[in-house]
C-alpha cells in the first residue's frame, strides 16, 4: 500500500519569498512521485514528476522538488513566489508511471501575500 | 480529442435520484481513472480501468456507485439513489504507460 502525507493544509508566503510545500510518502516499492497544481475551478495540471532518474526534478513555472529516500520526502520548492502561484497543490505517489493509480495527499492551499 | 473531456460540467440533482457522469479519455490511452474531490478531503480514488483487464473497484464507497467503460474508450460513472454526501467534484483521468496522467476538468455534482 502507498500513502502520501502533506504537512500543512494551508501555507501563506509573501510575494518574492521562498515557497516550501512538504510531502512525505510511504511505499513498499520504489515510488514514482508527482506534484500537481489546481487553480480555482480548473482541473489538475502536472507540475513535475520523479521517475527514478535524477533526484532533483525541475518542473514548470520555476518549481522543483528533491527526492530524498532516507527521509521519504519529496518537498516542492520555488525560490521566489509569484502572485500567480496561488493555488492548491497535491502530492501523489504511484508504483508505476502511467500504468497504475495515483494516491494523493490531501492537498496544500498556497496563498501569496502581496 | 486534445484532452480528457467530462460532461456535464455541473449537475444538480435531488436526493434519491440517479445520475450518470461521462468521461471521454484521450484517444489511445489504455488506462482510465475516476476520482472524487470533496471539500477538504483531497482526491479520493474510486475506480481504475486498464485495457481489457477487470477494473480495480477498490475505491468505490458503496454499492450505489458503479462505472463502466465501453469499447475501451468512453466511461460512465453512475451513482444511484444519490445522497447529500455524494456532493463533490468527480474527476476523470486517462493515461498511457510512460506518459503520465491527463485529468479532465471534472463534473461538479450537487445533491439537494
Amino acid at each position: 500500500a502507498q500513502s502520501v502525507t502533506q504537512l500543512g493544509s494551508h501555507v501563506s508566503v509573501s510575494e518574492g519569498a521562498l515557497v516550501l510545500l512538504r510531502c512525505n510518502y510511504s511505499s513498499s516499492v520504489p515510488p514514482y512521485l508527482f506534484w500537481y497544481v489546481q487553480y480555482p475551478n480548473q482541473g489538475l495540471q502536472l507540475l513535475l514528476k520523479y521517475t527514478s532518474a535524477a533526484t532533483l526534478v525541475k518542473g514548470i513555472n520555476g518549481f522543483e522538488a528533491e527526492f530524498k529516500k532516507s527521509e521519504t520526502s519529496f518537498h516542492l520548492t520555488k525560490p521566489s513566489a509569484h502572485m500567480s502561484d496561488a493555488a492548491e497543490y497535491f502530492c501523489a505517489v504511484s508504483s508505476n508511471f502511467g500504468n497504475e493509480k495515483l494516491t494523493f495527499g490531501t492537498g496544500t492551499r498556497l496563498t501569496i501575500i502581496p | 480529442g486534445a484532452g480528457v473531456s467530462q460532461s456535464p460540467s455541473n449537475k444538480v440533482t435531488e436526493k434519491g435520484k440517479d445520475v450518470e457522469l461521462r468521461c471521454d479519455p484521450i484517444s489511445g490511452h489504455t488506462a482510465l481513472y475516476w476520482y472524487r474531490q470533496s471539500l477538504g478531503q483531497g482526491l479520493e480514488f474510486l475506480i481504475y480501468f486498464q485495457g481489457n483487464s477487470a477494473p480495480d473497484k477498490s475505491g468505490l464507497p458503496s454499492d450505489r456507485f458503479s462505472a463502466e467503460r465501453t469499447g475501451g474508450s468512453v466511461s460512465t460513472l453512475t451513482i444511484q439513489r444519490t445522497q447529500q454526501e455524494d456532493s463533490a467534484v468527480y474527476l476523470c483521468a486517462s493515461s498511457q504507460t510512460g506518459r503520465g496522467f491527463q485529468f479532465g476538468s471534472g463534473t461538479r455534482l450537487t445533491v439537494v
